[in-house]
């Protein structure tokens, strides 16, 4: 069972209201990523971050931001949602160059 | 464009029997090639990845996977399947050898029947 862990697990939130969903990972990785997946879709990658004070955006454009002040912790804010952020947020992590990703058990979002 | 496509939304076998999921790729450059399964409530989870060498990758509970480069493939297989691997299956391929940017397929169902 991999070390990362999303909070909350499950949020149902009223539009224009600023959330963050937490990740946190114990195993020292220095690659972490957001995916963001709607039921019966793929994948898409909205944030990645190589290390500290590094953030970078993925290939599906997203309102959201992220942070990476600490290793272990990468927070996604969406500083007001609405109906169309309602999705699963996945977040992952890796060590080094083409290693495998460690996910997360999810956030289930709901705005309404 | 670069893309990863698993053309069955479902598969169906019964306990016991082989099974196969399927995953084809279109990138330029070198493939890097993972499987990824996904249980209920759960985060995905690494299954096998190809990234040189042999073309037969063995992986995680009794997965293995074949890259064939002529065919741009990189299907799923598992001699004798259990209930127990029902779950949603992701092929992906890295864009980068840096493993940043994964291009996830839309996924496969595979339902072992008892």
């Amino acid at each position: 069972e991999a070390d990362i862990y999303q909070t909350p697990r499950y949020l149902v939130i009223g539009t224009g209201k600023k959330i963050t969903l937490e990740c946190s990972q114990t195993m020292g990785h220095d690659k972490m990523y957001w995916y963001q997946q709607d039921p019966g879709m793929e994948l898409h990658l909205i944030h990645y971050s190589y290390g500290v004070n590094s953030t970078e955006k993925g290939d599906l454009s997203s309102e959201s931001t992220v942070s990476r002040i600490r290793t272990e912790h990468f927070p996604l804010t969406l500083e007001s949602a609405r109906p169309s952020h309602t999705s699963q947020y996945l977040c992952a992590s890796s060590y080094g160059g083409l290693r495998e990703q460690f996910f997360g058990p999810g956030t289930r979002l709901t705005v309404l | 464009a670069q893309s990863v496509a698993q053309p069955e939304d479902q598969v169906n076998v019964a306990e016991g029997n082989p099974l196969t999921v399927k995953c084809t790729y279109s990138v330029s450059g070198n493939p890097y090639l993972f499987w990824y399964v996904q249980y209920p409530n759960r985060g995905l989870q690494f299954l096998l990845k190809y990234i040189t060498g042999d073309n037969l990758v063995k992986g995680s509970y009794g997965f293995e996977a074949e890259f064939n480069k002529s065919q741009t493939s990189f299907h799923l297989k598992k001699p004798s399947a259990l209930v127990s691997d029902s779950a949603l299956y992701f092929c992906a391929v890295a864009l980068n050898q840096a493993g940043t940017a994964l291009i996830f397929g839309k996924g496969t169902t595979l339902s072992v029947s008892s």
